[in-house]
């Protein structure tokens, strides 16, 4: 299994507060990506990495930011944290951006009451 | 739009064989991804087609049709560890992956 870990697994928190999801990887892979999984919705992209300090904006960026200060670490933070912001979180890695299968993380389950 | 539509749920038989069908339409295309996700797990890799045709894996085969817009995922001697969501996701001309909303798979002994 690749080695991407992700905390906390599970958070609950109250509207209006931030909160900041962290996704650790091991394998040196390029690229990084957080994507929010939904019922009834595919996987969504949220923000993506290809590189120590270079992000880039996915389909459902607005409310969320990233950092990637380490090739290791990927940040997801959630500014003001608001009840349409309650799922899954996966964060997913990849060697390549082009015909390389993406390994994911074990997901948070965020709930914002 | 961008947009991938496979069923919501079937129901198949231990020891049998299914088909899990894919339609979709992107800006470009660069390929069709199979993962499978058990219920509560992160997803995982299963298949990659982007050439046209069947490609097998084991009791896995995937099968992509471009002209179509159009994939398949057979699995077959059916075992209950198969019960999980299949998620069928295609690679626009940004490299960006489409994914669809997923097939819950229910196999029943």
């Amino acid at each position: 299994d690749a080695g991407i870990t992700q905390s906390p697994r599970h958070k609950v928190t109250e509207t209006g507060t931030p909160v900041t999801l962290r996704c650790h990887q091991t394998e040196n892979h390029r690229y990084m990506y957080w994507y929010r999984q939904d019922p009834g919705h595919g996987l969504r992209l949220i923000h993506y990495s290809y590189g120590v300090k270079d992000t880039d904006k996915g389909e459902v960026s607005d409310g969320y930011s990233v950092s990637r200060s380490k090739t290791e670490d990927f940040l997801l933070t959630l500014e003001s944290a608001t009840s349409s912001q309650t799922s899954v979180y996966f964060c997913a890695i990849s060697e390549g951006y082009d015909y390389n299968e993406q390994f994911f993380g074990p997901g948070t389950r965020l709930t914002v009451l | 739009g961008q947009n991938i539509d496979q069923p919501t749920e079937m129901t198949a038989t231990e020891g049998a064989i299914v088909q899990i069908n894919c339609t979709y339409q992107t800006s470009g295309f660069n390929g069709l991804f199979w993962y499978q996700q058990h219920a509560g797990e992160a997803p995982t890799f299963l298949s990659y087609n982007v050439l046209d045709g069947l490609e097998e894996k084991g009791r896995f085969s995937s099968f992509l049709s471009r002209s179509k817009g159009y994939s398949y995922l057979l699995l077959k001697e059916l075992q209950m560890k198969d019960s999980a969501s299949y998620l069928c996701a295609a690679m626009d001309s940004n490299y960006q992956l489409i994914w669809g909303a997923g097939t819950k798979l229910i196999i029943k002994p």
